[in-house]
């Protein structure tokens, strides 16, 4: 069975600095989709970034950035610039790859502070 | 677009009482699930379901039953209620994969607090 592991129950980043959150995952699959979901205080789960397997370059957007590494099966998440907005409990999420695969296997999550 | 909501937002229940939890998507969507979210647990997959007609069980499927009559709705019933599924439940829908169609990416409702007393 697939598993993903949030080593990190809670991180802490100065406005404006970086911050990285760590996610390690098993499987024995070679197909499959890596996520960072965000969720603030509002509850809502919000897709931060999507990661597909088969690709070398790690995905990106505007301030989040991944860091895939995928033989240590590895998928850190990169936040720069961190604001205010950027508080939340942070999920690393995983999927199995092809057609039919919907299950979404989640970490605990990071909660994430950020300080003025 | 609303996306995905769901209703009701809060609900109290004494044990033993039922309910129905009702999560609506105007995104087309074929692809529906139910997840429970616990302190400490992450979200984990109750049922889900593949289209209009279909349901299936998923990690933690027991004391909850599941339909989907209309496309765009997904329901979630808790016959008798019972202090363990006391919890935040996520309804979240996604498209078939298809070739010329982002796949996989799951779009969250708002969450439902449940207590059960």
């Amino acid at each position: 069975a697939q598993t993903v592991t949030q080593s990190q129950p809670e991180m802490s980043v100065q406005e404006a600095e970086t911050v990285t959150l760590s996610c390690t995952y098993d499987t024995s699959e070679s197909d499959y989709y890596l996520f960072w979901y965000k969720q603030p205080p509002s509850r809502q789960m919000i897709l931060v970034i999507r990661q597909e397997a088969y690709k070398q370059q790690n995905a990106t957007e505007n301030r989040f950035s991944v860091n895939f590494q995928k033989a240590a099966k590895s998928f850190s998440l990169k936040i720069s610039d961190s604001q205010l907005g950027d508080a939340a409990m942070y999920f690393c999420a995983y999927r199995r790859g092809g057609g039919s695969n919907y299950k979404l296997t989640f970490g605990k999550g990071t909660l994430l502070t950020v300080n003025p | 677009n609303a996306g995905v909501t769901q209703t009701p937002k809060f609900r109290v229940l004494k044990t033993g009482q039922s309910m129905t939890l009702l999560c609506a998507q105007d995104m087309n969507h074929e692809y529906m699930y139910w997840y429970r979210q616990d302190p400490g647990m992450g979200l984990r997959l109750i049922h889900y379901s593949v289209g209009e007609g279909t349901t299936a069980k998923g990690e933690v499927p027991d004391g909850y039953n599941v339909s989907r009559l209309k496309k765009q709705n997904f329901l979630l019933g808790l016959e008798s209620a019972a202090p363990s599924q006391t919890s935040v439940y996520f309804c979240a829908s996604s498209y078939f994969p298809r070739l010329a169609v982002p796949t996989d990416t799951q779009y969250f409702g708002p969450g439902t607090r449940l207590t059960v007393l």
